[in-house]
């Protein structure tokens, strides 16, 4: 499969302790970008890579979450001292550089926070 | 504040009918248009792209821009049960996609 895979699929955690995400995206596609989903929503964005580099990140990214591409090919999401307001389905997709660029997304990683 | 508008509907149409899915938009300088479908508990799959006004069919899809009127909408024709899901409308200017909430179809056997 050369899409956009996503680990965990699921996560359950405790308040307060940390999750980390992983994004591996489709493999020629140097952008990469994560959105939240909570249910009845459509996908808010995060942040966004262009190879190694954050270009932008949503004032919805509180300090708690951080975001890595180290080489420019899978990323990482992490939230630090999670909240149950975190629980949400995170969403990775990924997409070539361009104004026309269409986003193709992973199956998400659902996170609920006890 | 950009922001794409749906009718969360949900909308329900016989099988074999013309669904009809439409959005409003209100970043002008909005470049790129996209419809997505999305299954329950799934991610988001994108079913069409569309740039410039008029109209873009691809199989039983058809896609309609109005830059003018800053509106979108999605044709399904011949729809079948299997379209039952949420339809989200998303664009992007010079930031990444903003989606709206979807639009739930619901086709009836």
């Amino acid at each position: 499969d050369t899409g956009v895979s996503q680990d965990p699929r699921h996560k359950i955690t405790k308040r307060g302790q940390n999750v980390t995400f992983r994004c591996d995206p489709i493999s020629e596609h140097n952008r990469l970008y994560w959105y939240r989903q909570t249910l009845g929503q459509g996908p808010e964005f995060l942040t966004y890579f262009q190879n190694e580099a954050q270009l932008e990140k949503s004032r919805l990214l509180s300090d708690r979450f951080s975001a890595e591409r180290p080489k420019g090919s899978f990323s990482t999401l992490e939230i630090q001292r999670t909240e149950q307001g975190d629980s949400a389905m995170y969403l990775c997709a990924s997409s070539l550089a361009g104004v026309n660029n269409e986003q193709f997304f992973g199956p998400g990683t659902r996170l609920t926070v006890l | 504040q950009k922001e794409v508008e749906q009718n969360s509907g949900p909308l329900s149409v016989p099988e074999g009918a013309i669904a009809s899915l439409n959005c409003t938009y209100s970043d002008r300088g909005s470049q790129s248009f996209f419809w997505y479908r999305q299954y329950s508990g799934k991610s988001p799959e994108l079913i069409m792209s569309i740039y410039s006004n008029g109209d873009k069919e691809d199989g039983r899809f058809t896609a309609q821009l109005n830059k003018a009127s800053q509106y979108v909408s999605l044709l399904i024709r011949d729809s079948q049960p299997s379209d039952s899901a949420t339809y989200l409308c998303a664009n992007r200017g010079n930031t990444p996609l903003v989606f709206g909430k979807g639009t739930r179809l619901s086709v009836i056997a």
